[in-house]
């Protein structure tokens, strides 16, 4: 089945602590996307990326980092740097570039801060 | 003027009936509109998307497009209590078309 994976399902993190949270596809899609959501607000893009090796911010990606070495990966690394880090991360992917296509999420991970 | 409106609701509606959920935007230069259904605790789900003024129909639902109001709804018939979920509106940027801008999302609950 193709679809968008993310995992870990639920993260927690000590202070001061890096954390990955992983999106892999297989719908050979070009873009690749992570949002925030937190209660009450709609999503809100962090980073995003058309190609590989490349990728650009979005509009929140203050204490957040990500790679795009592989097209069908996405990983998003949370800081220390993120005061705030409580939220619903959620990555979705989209055709190729340009082509109006929607975007189509994965389930999602819910991080928390211990 | 936030860049993308809804009324966060919640809009009860009985089951059988019509369910309008609305939205407005301010990008004057949008070509791209898309409708996501998102259960709770759960990640949005597409179900409908729209490129051209007037209606476009899947099943129950239809999304309607007005640009010169920067105006697009959607339409879901015979409403179910399954229906109940939040809804997000999504517009395409013009400024930068890699980028989707969302509402806070109006969120419908279908009553037995």
């Amino acid at each position: 089945d193709g679809g968008i994976t993310q995992s870990p399902k639920y993260l927690f993190r000590k202070e001061g602590q890096n954390v990955t949270l992983s999106c892999e596809q297989n719908l050979n899609h070009d873009a690749m996307y992570w949002y925030r959501q937190d209660p009450g607000q709609g999503l809100r893009l962090i980073y995003y990326s058309q190609i590989v090796n490349d990728f650009q911010k979005g509009d929140i990606a203050e204490g957040y980092s990500v790679s795009r070495e592989k097209k069908e990966s996405f990983p998003l690394t949370v800081t220390s740097a993120q005061k705030n880090p409580t939220a619903f991360y959620l990555c979705a992917s989209s055709a190729r570039r340009g082509t109006g296509q929607p975007q189509h999420f994965g389930d999602g991970t819910r991080l928390s801060i211990l | 003027q936030k860049e993308v409106e809804q009324n966060s609701g919640p809009l009860s509606v009985p089951e059988g009936a019509i369910a309008s959920l609305n939205c407005t935007y301010s990008d004057r230069g949008s070509q791209s509109f898309f409708w996501y259904r998102q259960y709770s605790g759960k990640s949005p789900e597409l179900i409908m998307f729209i490129y051209s003024n007037g209606d476009k129909e899947d099943g129950r639902f239809t999304a309607q497009l007005n640009k010169a109001s920067q105006y697009v709804s959607l339409l879901i018939r015979d409403s179910q209590p399954s229906d109940s979920a939040t809804y997000l509106c999504a517009v395409r940027s013009s400024y930068n078309t890699d980028k989707l801008i969302f509402g806070t999302g109006t969120r419908l609950q279908v009553f037995p």
